[in-house]
């Protein structure tokens, strides 16, 4: 049983292309991340969120705590934001979610 | 601000070898300190937490320990490394502060067993 479940595994897009990828999870929580991980590369947070919506740049993330369930866009995407993209939630401790793949085609 | 230095940021190392991967925390006290592991392919997994000095609990049993000397420093450890071991590192960090809880994470170590 995982704690939190992220969709799609992998997504392919073309560049200019809007893109969103949902995390959903079980437990209550006090606080959820997006993570960006390149490859061979480290780990780099994006947002943190407790409530409502937080923009940075082309990156938007949103969190609805009564449905348990996140997204985080990204709008016109561009070769550089091919990364895998980790949603995790705190509870007592992080739970993880097995990461999105994204590929942004020239 | 808060920070995680983790280093080092790639580590290839022979089957048999030790290890010690060393995660330090700045700009707070007295935080929860973690060690996860992503094997390849496979999500993020809690190997070891600390809430306070000398404090660990270990989630999985394996090859790897983990020690906190210092308030600030979490030190993962193996005496022998298997070709298992294999993975990319993670330590995090949480602070239970005015405004809820605060986390953040180290840039990772990517360990190649060979």
């Amino acid at each position: 049983k995982n704690e939190v479940e992220q969709s799609p595994q992998n997504l392919t897009a073309q560049e200019g292309e809007f893109i969103t990828i949902n995390c959903s999870y079980s437990v209550g929580i006090s606080a959820l991340h997006w993570l960006q991980q390149h490859p061979g590369g480290g780990i780099v947070s994006l947002f943190m969120l407790s409530s409502g919506k937080k923009k940075h740049g082309r990156l938007i993330a949103t969190i609805n705590i009564q449905e348990k369930h996140s997204s985080l866009h990204i709008t016109a995407s561009h070769p550089r934001d091919s990364a895998v993209y980790i949603c995790a939630v705190f509870v007592n401790q992080f739970y993880f979610g097995t990461g999105t793949s994204l590929t942004v085609i020239p | 601000s808060q920070t995680i230095h983790q280093w080092p940021a790639t580590l290839v190392q022979p089957v048999g070898s030790p290890l010690s991967l060393e995660c330090t925390v700045e700009g707070t006290s007295n935080p929860n300190l973690y060690w996860y592991r992503q094997a390849a392919g496979r999500g993020l997994q809690l190997l070891f937490y600390s809430v306070g000095i000398g404090q660990i609990s270990s989630e999985v049993p394996q090859n790897l320990s983990a020690s906190r000397p210092q308030d600030r420093q979490f030190i993962l450890s193996s005496k022998k490394l298997l070709l298992s071991d294999s993975g990319f590192y993670l330590c995090a960090c949480s602070k239970q502060g005015p405004k809820g809880t605060e986390a953040f994470f180290g840039q990772g170590t990517r360990l190649t067993v060979v």
